[in-house]
């Protein structure tokens, strides 16, 4: 019940494209859900977080769709970049402060 | 200014030995946290220290792993008689407070037990 469950595993996307990451949950407790975003030896950084009390938060070029029924919450990263290249992770948390992490996207973007 | 910072960057050790590893959270963060991860178990929760309460121990993987912080700043991981599947970077991360706040992360430190 604690999982976070993240897909695709790997995701390869042309300059320009949409990418579409999902993560779902079980815990109906959870009431934080932050992306991060990883580069190759470097610690996550929090990328935009959620909470269920809205369905949609937009940040520039990302947008987290969040849908409480379906206990689903989505990355949406619009006119990608090969600077967007990295490993993205879902989380969640509930009021605990430890975070749940999905088991990440590879993101791969081609010029 | 500063962020959390993690030593080593990288420890190799023979199975069997202690290491212990160091976080220096963002000054003036109250909550800390360790994080393990690996590529068969992504990112795994370990432990938090949130202020003066006692500290939420509920992901350390058996009684070879423990922490403190002191002063409420630094903290130290320290994993015993270290075996093989203990491989994994080793996470740190800090926050203003320990409720749905942003967690800022170290650099890790990459340990390797041969």
């Amino acid at each position: 019940q604690q999982q976070v469950k993240q897909s695709p595993q790997s995701l390869i996307v042309q300059k320009g494209g949409i990418s579409i990451i999902n993560c779902a949950y079980e815990n109906t407790a959870f009431d934080y859900f932050p992306w991060y975003q990883q580069f190759p030896g470097k610690g996550p950084a929090l990328l935009i977080a959620i909470r269920p009390d809205v369905s949609e938060k937009k940040e520039g070029r990302f947008t987290i769709s969040f849908n409480k029924s379906a206990k689903q919450f989505s990355l949406h990263i619009m006119d990608s970049q090969p600077g967007d290249s990295a490993t993205y992770f879902c989380a969640a948390s509930n009021q605990g402060g430890k975070l749940i992490f999905g088991q990440g996207t590879e993101l791969s973007v081609k010029p | 200014g500063a962020g959390v910072s993690q030593s080593p960057s990288n420890k190799v050790t023979e199975k069997g030995k202690d290491v212990e590893l160091r976080c220096d959270p963002i000054s003036g963060h109250t909550a800390l946290y360790w994080y393990r991860q690996s590529l068969g178990q992504g990112l795994e929760f370990l432990i938090y220290f949130q202020g003066n309460s006692a500290p939420d121990k509920s992901g350390l993987p058996s009684d070879r792993f423990s922490a403190e912080r002191t002063g409420g700043s630094v903290s130290t991981l320290t994993i015993q008689r270290t075996q093989q599947e203990d491989s994994a970077v080793y996470l740190c991360a800090s926050s203003l407070v320990a409720v749905n706040n942003e967690q800022f992360f170290g650099p890790g430190t990459r340990l390797t037990v041969l």
